[in-house]
């Protein structure tokens, strides 16, 4: 079955410290690979996408992540987290063949002062 | 631009009692969504439409009805609303096959 995992619930970094969030996924077909965010009490936002090409994508507010075929995986990375990086990182992935997307649970990024 | 749009923010209901969440988007999109959104479950999608016209069951449709009104709006209504559909409901609405989907603020929705 297709599925994707987020294997950290929660995770907690210094302000200025560097961020990597997992995403993992099981999936039959190439996959299209997706990073959301979303702030407290608000909707979700679009952080970066993979349809395919270069494996490591660039996204808004300085985020990246890297496609990896080998270990199933779509990691989001920053290089240096701010206070205002704190909210919930959800990963998803679709095959294009359908309009549905396959949810990771997601991960709740609390950053320390 | 407004994006997706919903109405209400905030709704309390008791068991029994019925209400449409409404959902619009302005940027032509074909198609749109509703997922409820439950704490560690990450986004579950309720029901689908691809086009206009068009509407799809997706995880978890039971209780659930949607109408695709026009391109613009796609409408989520409970017609006996229960305790376990407390949730945070999300629209969202794509282009298409690109899949990137924008979504709006969301109703937290409360069932007594």
């Amino acid at each position: 079955a297709q599925s994707v995992t987020q294997p950290d619930i929660h995770i907690t970094v210094s302000e200025g410290a560097s961020l990597e969030l997992r995403c993992n996924y099981s999936y039959g077909a190439t996959p299209y690979l997706f990073w959301y965010v979303q702030s407290p009490g608000q909707g979700l936002q679009l952080l970066l996408k993979y349809f395919s090409g270069d494996t490591l994508v660039q996204g808004i507010k300085g985020f990246e992540a890297e496609f990896k075929r080998s270990q199933s995986s779509f990691n989001l990375r920053k290089p240096s987290v701010h206070w205002s990086d704190a909210a919930e990182y959800f990963c998803a992935v679709g095959d294009g063949s359908n309009y549905q997307l396959i949810w990771g649970a997601g991960t709740k990024l609390i950053i320390k002062p | 631009n407004a994006g997706v749009t919903q109405t209400p923010k905030f709704q309390v209901l008791k068991t029994g009692q019925s209400m449409t969440l409404q959902c619009a988007q302005d940027m032509n999109h074909n198609s749109m969504y509703w997922y409820r959104q439950d704490p560690g479950m990450g986004l579950r999608l309720i029901y689908y439409s691809a086009s206009e016209g068009t509407t799809d069951k997706g995880e978890v449709p039971n209780g659930y009805n949607v109408s695709r009104l026009n391109k613009r709006e796609f409408s989520l209504r409970l017609e006996s609303a229960a305790p376990s559909q407390t949730s945070v409901y999300f629209c969202a609405s794509s282009e298409g096959l690109a899949h990137e989907q924008f979504f709006g603020p969301g109703t937290r929705l409360t069932v007594l």
